[in-house]
């Protein structure tokens, strides 16, 4: 079975600076799909990012975009020129190349301060 | 394009009645999924749909809880004789095709008291 681990419960960062979020999973597979999705207290699930396994350049989406390290099994998000619209909840989240559910991490709450 | 719907937003009930969560996929997607949220957890796989059938419920408990997608109409998560340990947050996502183009609703929070 997989597992996404976030190991930050809770992040700070300054308006316009920049922040990372780290990921980690476990699987035996070889092809799958990682995502970041955003939750604002709207709770809206909102796709932030998505990384092919097999690609090995890091996906970008304008200000947000991932360190993919698919040897050490890390999928981390920065996000730089933070705006307090970022603020939320960031989940990490796993998925097999032929499956059709996600595995998603416990979360890390993210706080953009003026 | 209306996106995915689900209603109510908000459900409180009694322990012991039922509750009925209910989704409307985006227009032309066929998959439908159901999540789950705890309070300050991630969101859990429950049930996969398929437009009459139900093709992955190994997230599903056993018991009272029974998942729909009809022909015709929403996707009804049915959940029978709530208990406290019900309350979450229940999220349906729709696609056109499996793993891709995944959409969210804003989800069902419930709360059984």
């Amino acid at each position: 079975a997989q597992t996404v681990t976030q190991s930050q419960p809770e992040m700070s960062v300054q308006e316009a600076e920049t922040v990372t979020l780290s990921c980690t999973y476990d699987t035996s597979e070889s092809n799958y799909y990682l995502f970041w999705y955003k939750q604002p207290p709207s709770r809206q699930m909102i796709l932030v990012i998505r990384q092919e396994a097999y690609k090995q350049q890091n996906a970008t989406e304008n200000r947000f975009s991932v360190n993919f390290q698919k040897a050490a099994k890390s999928f981390s998000l920065k996000i730089s020129d933070s705006q307090l619209g970022d603020t939320a909840m960031y989940f990490c989240a796993f998925m097999k190349q032929d499956g059709q559910n996600f595995v998603f991490g416990p979360g890390t709450r993210l706080s953009v301060l003026p | 394009n209306a996106g995915v719907m689900q209603n109510p937003r908000h459900l409180v009930r009694r322990r012991g009645q039922e509750a009925r969560l209910r989704c409307s996929p985006m227009k032309g997607h066929s998959h439908v999924y159901w999540y789950r949220q705890l309070p300050e957890e991630g969101l859990k796989f429950m049930v996969y749909l398929q437009k009459e059938n139900i093709i992955d419920e190994s997230g599903m408990p056993k018991e009272r809880f029974s998942a729909e997608f009809p022909k015709e109409g929403p996707s009804i998560l049915r959940i029978q004789q709530v208990v406290r340990g019900d309350s979450a947050a229940y999220f349906c996502a729709s696609s056109s095709d499996r793993n891709y183009g995944y959409t969210f609703g804003s989800g069902t929070r419930l709360t059984v008291v």
